[in-house]
This record gives structure tokens, C-alpha cells and sequence, in this order.
């Protein structure tokens, strides 16, 4: 079946460090891949997304690379700020009418 | 842009009571809906696929007789916890997707629900 790995955390960083949180993924076929953030009590928000290899999607100064021969989507940001603190969660789908699946979730914290 | 909403935001309800959250799609209309259950510190585990006009499918362990889902119309998908137990508290988000719009699905912000 369909998977997604991302490295959990959590994550603490110094203001204006760069990021990478990992994303690996176990799919059939070509996937869309996807990054949400999710704000302290808040629901999910699309922070980026990629339908196909090696599109990059982009975000608020986030990336993230559709690598298909390495089944990768990591997310990276070069300077985060301490508005980033969430947790971000990497997903797939592969069809509009399929639900999605979700890595674990990463617990970002940006201290000043 | 595509919203989705849901009503209530949080719920607070005594053990043995029943709870019905509302998930609506404001500007699209969603053949599909999903449900998704977030336990603290933890992802979110789809609990079922809503179609409208026909029954939901429900994933393994999740019973279908306690988490009622009706999709009435293309804008509009409801859960109702059953006889909720305190076991039931957690995050309930709802997601649909809009007709042409590739694979994006868009969530709702969640419904809070604390079973007493």
C-alpha cells in the first residue's frame, strides 16, 4: 500500500538556520506529493505541492523537489523564522477522488 | 479559493451522548469527502470516504454503526459520534476535493470534540 516516512522530531532550531525535514514515500504508479503545515490548534494548511517528477513546489521561501528515483519530497527552507514553529506534515495522493496519507508529522520549533 | 468548513470548531459533551459535526464545502461542490481523526501528537488517520448520495466507506477498525456519515448533497457531509466515550476525544478534519482541481484537497480547521 501507499506510505509515507518523514522524520519526526521534533525539530528545534535557532532563527534564520536552514531546514530539511525529510520525506520518503512507498507509492504504485506517480503519486502527488504534498506538504502541510498545521499552527498550535489550528487545521491543516497547504503549505506546497508537486504532481509530477522533478517539479519543485514552492512556498513562503520553502521548497521541496518531486525526486521520483529516490522517492523523495524534502522539505527546506534556507533562513526560518519563529512564525514557522508547527508541525508539518508530508502526504500522497494519487487521484482526486482518493484520500490522502500522511507521514507522521514533524514538530518544528524556532527559537529567537 | 476552495473552503471548507466545519461547524462546530470545538464540542464539549458528556460520556453516552451523541455529537454531530457538519463539513461543508462554501464554493465547490465535493462528490468525495473524507474524514480524518487526529489523536494528540499524532498524523491524521482517515476514518472513512463520504459519496454523496450513496453509504460511506469506512476504514478497518472504525466502526460504522458508532461514526454515522451522511453526504446529503455536493456541499455537505456529517459525522455523528455515537454514544461517545471520552476514548472518542480528539481532532476531526474533513477534507473534499473541487472538480478539476487536480489532486488538492482541501481541509476544513477541524472540530475539537471532549468527551467527558
Amino acid at each position: 500500500g501507499n506510505s509515507v516516512t518523514q522524520m519526526e522530531g521534533p525539530v528545534t532550531l535557532s532563527e534564520e538556520a536552514f531546514l530539511t525535514i525529510n520525506c520518503t514515500y512507498t507509492a504504485t504508479g506517480y503519486p502527488s506529493l504534498f506538504w502541510y503545515v498545521q499552527y498550535p490548534g489550528e487545521g491543516l494548511q497547504l503549505l506546497l505541492k508537486a504532481t509530477k517528477a522533478d517539479d519543485k513546489g514552492s512556498n513562503k521561501g520553502f521548497e521541496a523537489t518531486y525526486r521520483k528515483e529516490t522517492t523523495s519530497f524534502h522539505l527546506e527552507k534556507g533562513s526560518v523564522q519563529v512564525s514557522d514553529s508547527a508541525v508539518y506534515f508530508c502526504a500522497l495522493t494519487r487521484t482526486p477522488t482518493q484520500n490522502f496519507v500522511f507521514g507522521p508529522g514533524t514538530r518544528l520549533s524556532v527559537l529567537p | 479559493g476552495a473552503v471548507v468548513s466545519q461547524h462546530p470548531s470545538w464540542v464539549i459533551c458528556k460520556s453516552g451522548t451523541s455529537v454531530k459535526i457538519e463539513c461543508r464545502s462554501l464554493d465547490f461542490q465535493a462528490t468525495t469527502m473524507f474524514w480524518y481523526r487526529q489523536f494528540p501528537k499524532q498524523s491524521l488517520m482517515l476514518m472513512a470516504t463520504s459519496n454523496e448520495g450513496s453509504k460511506a466507506t469506512y476504514e478497518q477498525g472504525v466502526e460504522k454503526d458508532k461514526f454515522l456519515i451522511n453526504h446529503a448533497s455536493l456541499t455537505l457531509s456529517t459525522l455523528t459520534v455515537t454514544s461517545a466515550h471520552p476514548e472518542d476525544s480528539s481532532f476531526y478534519i474533513c477534507s473534499g476535493g473541487r472538480p478539476g482541481g487536480g489532486n488538492e484537497q482541501f481541509f476544513g480547521p477541524g472540530t475539537r470534540l471532549t468527551v467527558l
